[in-house]
Formats: C-alpha cells, structure tokens, sequence
C-alpha cells in the first residue's frame, strides 16, 4: 500500500513558465512533508518542506502548498529553469511519534524537464 | 549545510561475495542515520533505522543477516551486503539525521551503485 503517491512520472515545462508537481497522501497521521530533488546517480537534495499546521511555504522561486482536507501537496516551481530538470521526490513523516522516528515515506517521483 | 558521504560511489562485486559500504557525517554528529534502496523508476525505501551504539531496526521484508548495519560512532554508519546476489543489484543511500532550530533534518549521501555479476 503506498502511502504517498506521486501520479505523473513525468513533466515538461517550458523555461520560464511555471512547473507543478503534485503528491498525495493516504496517511493522515503525516504531519510534516518534504520535497527532494534527485539528479542521476546522486543521493536526494532537500528543497522544502511544510509542516501540517501551514498551508503554504515559500523559499525564492519554490512555494509548497498543503492541502490536508484533500490529503494533497504540490510544489509550485516559478520561474522554471533548465537547471530544475531532475527527478522531485515528495516525502512524508509523522513527526508527532516522536524524535526516535522521523522516517520518511518517499512517493515514486516525478521526472520534470524544462525545455529552454 | 549539512554533509554525508558515502564509499564507494560505485562497486561491482561477484555473487556470493560481501560488499560493505560505508556513510559518514562530515560536519555533525548523527546519532539517526537511515538507509534506503532504490530501484529502477521506483521510490527510495526505507531498510533500516541505524542508532549510534545500539541495534539498528529493520523494516519488514529486510533481512536482518544479509544487510548489516553498524553505527559504532556518531560519524559512521556502514551497511555490508553478505553473499550479495544480482538481485541485490540497486542503488544504496543512507541519510542521516540531524536538528537544526528545533526541527530535525535528513541530509542524504551521494548513493551508492551496487551491481552483483
């Protein structure tokens, strides 16, 4: 059973448009999310995250926006640029269980390309 | 920020043979560092929970005998791939965690190629 579901392997963009990447999430327990950028034979790269009791996080041309009602998650990317073409895992973790946890339940990724 | 590497970057080993691989923290102190499994078009799972100085915990359908871990000092955590076989085959990355202003993180290596001939 997966947990959090990342329904688009793929996107493309044109640079300068906007890129959304979208995740949702059957656990409601997850109270904390996360967003990683993964290049080709690299280890993930945190972008940004959001807790439950926010709707919405911005930092610079990244915004992630919650919706728990819908058990949903995207991630607004504006502007896009080449440099942004990877593979965006969104992640989850219930950090209410406590500090021996914070395991994170990764979804299947979303490969975005930004055509220039 | 935060820095986790990982050795080797790429390893190609013969079935029946055992490959370790080891993650270390560079600049902090991890007493959580995780490792996780990746193949092909899928997520990364997560295999197991590695403490500094106790038992590491494994999630179900991981075998305990055939990956283990050992987190002997708040830098280091290696993972050792016993009579590896191709299935085996994947691409390994371990994470550790850390708390920065009240909230933890996960700071993720490199990864870590693994193919069993």
């Amino acid at each position: 059973d997966q947990q959090v579901k990342q329904n688009s392997p793929s996107l493309s963009v044109q640079e300068g448009r906007i890129s959304i990447l979208n995740c949702d999430y059957t656990n409601s327990m997850f109270d904390y999310f996360l967003w990683y950028k993964k290049y080709p034979a690299e280890g993930p790269t945190f972008l940004i995250s959001i807790s439950s009791i926010k709707d919405k996080n911005e930092d610079g041309r990244f915004t992630v926006f919650l919706n728990k009602s819908a058990k949903h998650l995207s991630l607004h990317i504006v502007p896009s640029q080449p440099g942004d073409s990877a593979v965006y895992f969104c992640a989850a973790t219930i950090l209410a269980s406590g500090a021996g946890s914070y395991q994170l339940t990764f979804g299947k990724g979303t490969k975005l390309s930004v055509i220039p | 920020g935060a820095v986790v590497s990982q050795h080797p970057s790429r390893v190609i080993c013969k079935s029946g043979t055992s490959v370790k691989i080891e993650c270390r923290s560079l600049d902090f102190q991890a007493t959580t560092m995780f490792w996780y499994r990746q193949f092909p078009k899928q997520s990364l799972m997560l295999m197991a929970t590695s403490n500094e100085g106790s038992k590491a915990t494994y999630e179900q359908g991981v075998e305990k005998d055939k990956f283990l871990i050992n987190h002997a000092s708040l830098t280091l955590s290696t993972l050792t791939v016993t009579s590896a076989h191709p299935e085996d085959s994947s691409f390994y990355i371990c994470s550790a965690r850390v708390r920065l202003a009240g909230n933890y993180e996960q700071y993720f290596g490199p990864g870590t190629r693994l193919t069993v001939t």
